[in-house]
């Protein structure tokens, strides 16, 4: 079946615009995650979801962030105001369960890279 | 911030050779699992090992966990130029906490 699919693949902005990338999780997996990854780094978390509700957004780096999942499959980050420091590749993942004691096997699309001019 | 810290950072051997990488972690987690990153790419599961076990095999894969050590290790065995990526070890604590990799080049 279809994996994790996201978009844009590559998305450039001009600072202070909005953005908004899109994520389409493996259909049925309860759990979606978001993460950036700088340059030369690991990916870091940004928010979990189980079915539409955020049970994490701790990750978030500042409140021009945000994240939704209103039905509880497709999901889209939005990051207001965009500075140089947003730029990053933004991954998307699913797991097929919900256990938030175990994340389990996560499932990554391709990543939105952000260039932020 | 980042736990997982993987050693080497960047790691060049030749085709046919063993590759090991090592990761280090802080705190107590659910299990530990490795990816691999192929240039430009998203990340793809390599496998798990849980809390209670200390070894475990994929196919050219093993990994060991010692938690008393709070260490992990992922060999490769007879690398094959396809195994040319970054390898990261992932920490689960309740989500994912990634370390910042090992570059892994195989030379054919």
């Amino acid at each position: 079946g279809a994996g994790v699919s996201q978009s844009p693949r590559y998305k450039v902005a001009k600072r202070g615009q909005d953005v908004a990338l899109r994520c389409d999780p493996i259909s049925g997996h309860v759990s979606l995650f978001w993460y950036q990854q700088a340059l030369g780094q690991g990916p870091e978390f940004l928010t979990y979801f189980q079915n539409e509700a955020q049970l994490d957004k701790s990750g978030l780096p500042s409140d021009r962030f945000f994240a939704e999942r209103p039905e509880g499959s497709v999901s889209t980050l939005k990051i207001q105001r965009t500075q140089q420091e947003d730029s990053a590749v933004y991954l998307c993942a699913s797991s097929l369960f919900g256990d938030r004691g175990r994340s389990g096997t996560q499932y990554f699309g391709p990543g939105t890279r952000l260039t932020v001019l | 911030s980042q736990q997982g810290e993987e050693d080497p950072q960047a790691l060049s051997i030749q085709e046919g050779e063993n590759a090991t990488m090592n990761c280090s972690y802080k705190t107590s987690i659910n299990n530990l699992q490795w990816y691999r990153q192929n240039s430009g790419r998203g990340l793809v599961h390599l496998i798990l090992i849980r809390s209670n076990e200390r070894e475990k095999h994929s196919g050219r894969l093993r990994v060991t966990l010692d938690t008393s050590k709070k260490s992990s290790s992922l060999l490769i065995t007879a690398s094959r130029a396809a195994d040319t990526a970054s390898y990261f070890c992932a920490t689960d604590v309740g989500r994912l906490v990634f370390g910042k990799g090992t570059k892994l080049t195989v030379n054919p």
